[in-house]
């Protein structure tokens, strides 16, 4: 089955420094990826996603992300942190074999330091 | 533009109590899903459909029901409430099951004493 690790429950930056928050996926089969961010007492939208299309994916915000086979990574990053993008982080797959269904993350805290 | 809309946005239940959570979208969108969101497990999936009429189970099915009678909308009942059903529940839509965006409502949290 189909499954996503993202390693760091909280991830605290100082303003202007690099994001970066890890995900590596289980999938037997080339998979759909995708990153969503959460706001306080919100629903979750969508950052970006992968589609095979493209190795490094650009989304909203400034944020992107790079697919790596060999690595089963699919790691988010942003090259300089603002307060604004405290909120929680969920990588989730999908793939064909699994029905399409969107499995997700255990999500990441981002925490910006002024 | 309403999106998916949810309600209630928050419900204290008893023990044994039954309830109906509401989702409508407005997005002519065939697939719906029913997420909860529970401290250090990010969202696990209840129960999905992939058009009116069609359901099928997701990863944590037990305690929850669905029905699927328009494509507009996909409510989810608990038949007996238990503690280990208080979460945050989330509806969400899109296009088709396979790689569109999901579109997220705000959420019902939901507690049960």
């Amino acid at each position: 089955a189909q499954s996503v690790t993202q390693l760091g429950s909280h991830v605290s930056v100082s303003e202007g420094a690099l994001v970066l928050l890890r995900c590596n996926y289980s999938s037997s089969v080339p998979p759909y990826l995708f990153w969503y961010v959460q706001y306080p007492n919100q629903g979750l939208q969508l950052l970006l996603k992968y589609t095979s299309a493209a190795t490094l994916v650009k989304g909203i915000n400034g944020f992107e992300a790079e697919f790596k086979k060999s690595e089963t990574s699919f790691h988010l990053t942003k090259p300089s942190a603002h307060m604004s993008d405290a909120a929680e982080y969920f990588c989730a797959v999908a793939s064909y074999n699994q029905g399409g269904k969107l499995i997700f993350g255990q999500g990441t805290e981002l925490s910006v330091k002024p | 533009n309403a999106g998916v809309t949810q309600t209630p946005k928050f419900q204290v239940l008893k023990t044994g109590q039954s309830m109906t959570l509401q989702c409508a979208q407005d997005m002519n969108h065939e697939y719906m899903s029913w997420y909860r969101q529970d401290p250090g497990m990010g969202l696990r999936l209840i129960h999905y459909s992939v058009g009116a009429g069609i359901t099928d189970q997701g990863e944590v099915p037990n305690g929850y029901n669905v029905s699927r009678s328009t494509t507009e909308d996909f409510p989810l009942r608990l038949l007996s409430a238990a503690p280990s059903q208080t979460s945050v529940y989330f509806c969400a839509s899109s296009y088709s099951i396979h790689n569109s965006p999901l579109h997220f409502g705000n959420g019902t949290r939901l507690t049960v004493t």
